[in-house]
């Protein structure tokens, strides 16, 4: 079935790297994409087609994509990066829209 | 740069119809796609659906056919309609343009609305 699958938290001191991992039976057709949630706010986008950043998104994100898992790293983590991450994807058909399931990144 | 800002009420009773606005400023409704998202306290994010400006519709497979998206491009805002409510649908709604790559069946979502949070308790 199409689904995404993220491990449900991740643990990095700071300024270590963080791998966050997402993978799917449709991501070697389709792109990933990454949004970062803190708590109480919605959802922004810090990752784009596998691995272009938006404008304002700081160089320590950075995206992957290889068969079928995609990964956001954030290099030289923050503390100002715990949050929540959702990969995101479109299935098999390109008509339907799916999130994972979400990975809580802990930076302590 | 676009805004999205949802809008309605914060508590809805069983089985009424739950309904919520999305108004779009800082740039046309026009000539795109306009998605709604929820996501219930403390779990992921979920698909609802999409409106194209002209008001052909999808919406997400998984869900029961109780949702209905619409558009008002006279006001620059589209809809959400949710049907016999029930507490498994209290969560924070957001509303969210669909960006596509004309050609490309890929999309993401961004910016998004604030979010609200509807309630659903009698």
């Amino acid at each position: 079935s199409d689904e995404l699958t993220q491990p449900p938290s991740v643990s990095v001191s700071p300024g270590q790297t963080a791998r966050i991992t997402c993978s799917g039976d449709t991501l070697p057709k389709k792109y990933a994409y990454w949004y970062q949630q803190k708590s109480g706010q919605a959802p922004v986008l810090v990752i784009y087609e596998d691995s272009k950043r938006p404008s304002g998104i700081p160089e320590r994100f950075s995206g992957s994509s290889s068969g079928t898992m995609a990964t956001l790293t954030i290099s030289g983590a923050q503390v100002e990066d715990e949050a929540d991450y959702y990969c995101y994807s479109t299935d098999s058909s390109g008509n339907h829209r799916m999130f994972g399931g979400g990975t809580k990144l802990t930076v302590l | 740069q676009v805004q999205l800002q949802e809008s309605g009420p914060g508590l809805v009773k069983p089985s009424e119809t739950l309904s919520l606005t999305c108004t779009v400023s800082g740039g046309s409704i026009s000539h795109f796609y306009w998605s709604w998202i929820r996501q219930p306290p403390g779990r992921g994010l979920e698909w609802i659906g999409y409106i194209h400006y002209s008001g052909s519709t999808n919406y997400n497979p998984s869900l029961k056919s109780r949702f209905t998206i619409s558009v008002d491009t006279s006001k620059n805002q589209f809809s959400l309609k949710l049907s016999s409510v029930t507490a498994a649908d209290t969560a924070v709604y957001y509303c969210a343009k669909d960006f596509r790559v004309a050609g490309s069946s890929d999309n993401w979502f961004d910016p998004w609305g604030q979010g609200i949070l509807v309630t659903v308790s009698s």
